[in-house]
């Protein structure tokens, strides 16, 4: 089955909230990276983080690693417009390759 | 900023007939992934190679597709014969050691009619 499902689906909120989004997956990992992806466009990879790190930011992101619950949370601090994209997550299970999730849909409204 | 560069942008045509999928590695990477994507299955891995050599293409059906790279400069996905279920948008990433992490292309959109 797949690894990496995200939650929610979709996500809709008013420019300057904070986005936060879920993904939980089911074997051991190594890591687990967040991507991006404008509508048209490939993947644009985000953030990595290592499966003995628990937390880790960069700019207006912040993700966190729970690996006993085998879960991550991606958050978006002051949500701007340009922000709108599928969100995936994706898991490194040392087999040299990612396994992504479905994705969240973020909608950020003016 | 260096990219991955995929050809063509987008593609349609007949059920039955050869398509070729073009993708250019970003320089110096030795890994190069193609996926597909739709919105019924997502993102799936098709195959993989690392310094030219197959790695993993169990995501393919073997018996239509074909991935190679004549060299480190380019890597291809041929689809022959062409059915409709194989409409969706074709990824190519690469990345240097591995997973960690993938630069992706802007994919081919493929319809097949």
């Amino acid at each position: 089955s797949q690894q990496g499902e995200e939650d929610p689906q979709a996500l809709s909120i008013q420019e300057g909230e904070n986005a936060t989004m879920n993904c939980s997956y089911k074997t051991s990992i190594n890591n687990l990276q967040w991507y991006r992806q404008n509508s048209g466009r490939g993947l644009v990879h985000l953030i990595l983080i290592r499966s003995n790190e628990r937390e880790k930011h960069s700019g207006r992101l912040r993700v966190t690693l729970d690996t006993s619950k085998k879960s991550s949370s991606l958050l978006i601090t002051a949500s701007r417009a340009a922000d709108t994209a599928s969100y995936f997550c994706a898991t490194d299970q040392g087999a040299q390759k990612l396994v992504f999730g479905q994705g969240t849909r973020l909608t950020i409204n003016p | 900023d260096a990219r991955v560069t995929q050809t063509p942008r987008h593609k349609v045509t007949e059920m039955g007939q050869e398509v070729t999928m073009r993708c250019q590695p970003i320089l110096g990477h030795n890994t190069v992934f193609w996926y597909r994507q739709t919105m019924m299955q997502g993102l799936e891995l098709l195959a993989y190679f690392r310094n030219r050599a197959p790695l993993d293409d169990s995501g393919m059906p073997k018996d239509r597709f074909s991935a190679e790279m004549p060299d480190a400069t380019l890597a291809t996905l041929k689809i022959q014969p062409s059915e409709p279920r194989d409409s969706a948008v074709y990824f190519c990433a690469s990345g240097l050691r591995g997973v960690q992490p993938q630069h992706f292309g802007d994919g081919t959109r493929l319809s097949i009619l």
